[in-house]
């Protein structure tokens, strides 16, 4: 059963904070994104990879970086955490671009 | 640019009722259509529920269908007989099957809370 894990899956940041959302996949994919979901939005691209140490710009980059250490780890960094940011974000993997994304459970960040 | 319409929520049906949540997508910069249905149950991610990469093929699972209409550009979801655990938030997304362009993303409509009661 393919495998996507988030942590933290919940937290509080302070405006100007810095937050590191981490994803973890087991399941040998080269594809991994990090999507961002609001009220009465449906979930938006923030980054992906396709390969190790090389990570993308997807819809809505601004005020995120991304980090794509190993295949199987996939960092979303806000080094300063704004209001706007509070949302629930998700990971998700795939083989290729076309194939089935498999998602993580969601991380809810409030920025207060 | 792409984009996906669907039912607004919440929507409320009684067990053994039948459900249709629309679903209609523009796919302006995407040559071939993929259109997927995901679930995410309470406490879960989401989840693939079903998957049509042709045009005019209906996918099924778990006793819902879908249909990918490309003259109406639609992708409704069905199911005849609703039960107390398919009580979830359905997705409605639409992909790119891998023309050989730069779209490696899905593109999902906003979602419809399903409640299901008892």
């Amino acid at each position: 059963e393919a495998a996507v894990t988030q942590s933290p899956r919940s937290k509080v940041a302070v405006t100007g904070g810095k937050v590191t959302l981490s994803c973890h996949q087991t399941n040998n994919h080269d594809y991994m994104y990090w999507y961002r979901q609001d009220t009465g939005h449906g979930l938006r691209l923030i980054h992906y990879s396709y390969v190790a140490d090389s990570t993308e710009k997807g819809d809505i980059p601004d005020g995120y970086k991304a980090s794509r250490p190993s295949q199987e780890n996939f960092s979303l960094i806000l080094e300063l955490a704004s209001l706007s940011q509070t949302a629930v974000y998700f990971c998700a993997s795939s083989n290729r671009p076309q194939d089935t994304q498999y998602f993580g459970p969601g991380t809810r960040l409030l920025v207060l | 640019g792409d984009s996906v319409t669907q039912t607004e929520g919440p929507v409320t049906v009684s067990e053994s009722e039948s459900l249709i949540i629309n679903c209609t997508y523009s796919a302006t910069s995407i040559a071939y259509p993929n259109l997927f249905w995901y679930v995410r149950y309470p406490g879960e991610g989401l989840q693939l529920l079903l998957k049509v990469i042709t045009a005019g093929q209906k996918g099924s699972s778990r006793g819902f269908e879908a249909t990918y209409n490309k003259e109406t550009t639609s992708f409704h979801l069905q199911k005849a007989s609703v039960q107390e655990s398919d009580s979830a938030v359905y997705y409605c997304a639409l992909g790119d099957r891998g023309s050989g362009g730069s779209n490696y993303k899905l593109t999902f409509g906003k979602g419809t809370l399903l409640t299901v009661t008892p």
